[in-house]
């Protein structure tokens, strides 16, 4: 069974510019997490979509951030313009469903470097 | 709001000692807790999950506790390898993930 994808591995962009990250969940999945892991601490959530509907996005910075999932599989996450602060690894998760006793599982994530 | 700590944030030990990591968390509202283990560059490895429901979980040398009434986990490692360097996340699950900020680990040849 084919793990979660995710692509480009690393990148490295100026302030202000903008930055678009792609994520492919395992088949079947339903539910797609994004996260994002500062250096030195644990992810946080950004965004939860069940199928292609938002569950969560509480916690996802809308001036700057956007997420979409067409089709209810493939998933992009959009930042617009990225600040300095940005820069951390963008986790990438699915499960088969949403509610607590799913379990989640993560892609190798994408490394951003603002500067 | 659900608040993670991983006490200690960083551990060196020798080969073949025991490791002992440990987690609390502040609410005891929970479906599961969930270990996982993170190498340098690489995504979320999932070690162990806890049910709430569940004392402890064992998987080879791993063996994860779960004290909810007191908020606490605690992951052991036995008999440590080199391969065990990597850090290790505690994940506190009621509805959604909340993880603590890590325990990198060192096993020192």
């Amino acid at each position: 069974e084919a793990g979660v994808a995710q692509s480009p591995r690393y990148k490295i962009i100026e302030k202000r510019q903008s930055v678009a990250f792609w994520c492919n969940p395992i088949s079947g999945h339903a539910t797609l997490y994004w996260y994002q892991q500062i250096l030195g601490q644990g992810p946080k959530l950004l965004i939860q979509f069940q199928n292609n509907g938002v569950v969560d996005d509480s916690q996802l910075p809308k001036d700057r951030f956007s997420a979409e999932r067409l089709k209810g599989v493939d998933s992009t996450l959009k930042i617009q313009p990225a600040k300095l602060e940005d820069s951390a690894v963008y986790l990438c998760a699915s499960s088969l469903e949403s509610g607590g006793e799913e379990t989640q599982y993560f892609g190798p994530g994408t490394r951003l470097l603002v500067l | 709001k659900q608040e993670v700590t991983q006490i200690p944030a960083a551990l060196s030990v020798p080969e073949g000692e025991n490791l002992v990591l440990n987690c609390s968390f502040t609410d005891s509202a929970i479906y599961n807790l969930q270990w996982f283990r993170q190498d340098p560059g690489k995504g979320l490895t999932s070690l162990l999950l806890i049910q709430s429901s569940q004392r402890e979980q064992t998987s080879g040398r791993l063996n994860a506790s779960l004290d909810k009434s007191s908020g606490r986990s605690t992951l052991y490692i036995a008999a440590s390898q080199p391969g065990d360097s990597a850090t290790y996340l505690c994940a506190v699950n009621d509805y959604k993930l909340s993880f603590g900020a890590g325990t990198t680990v060192t096993v020192r040849a």
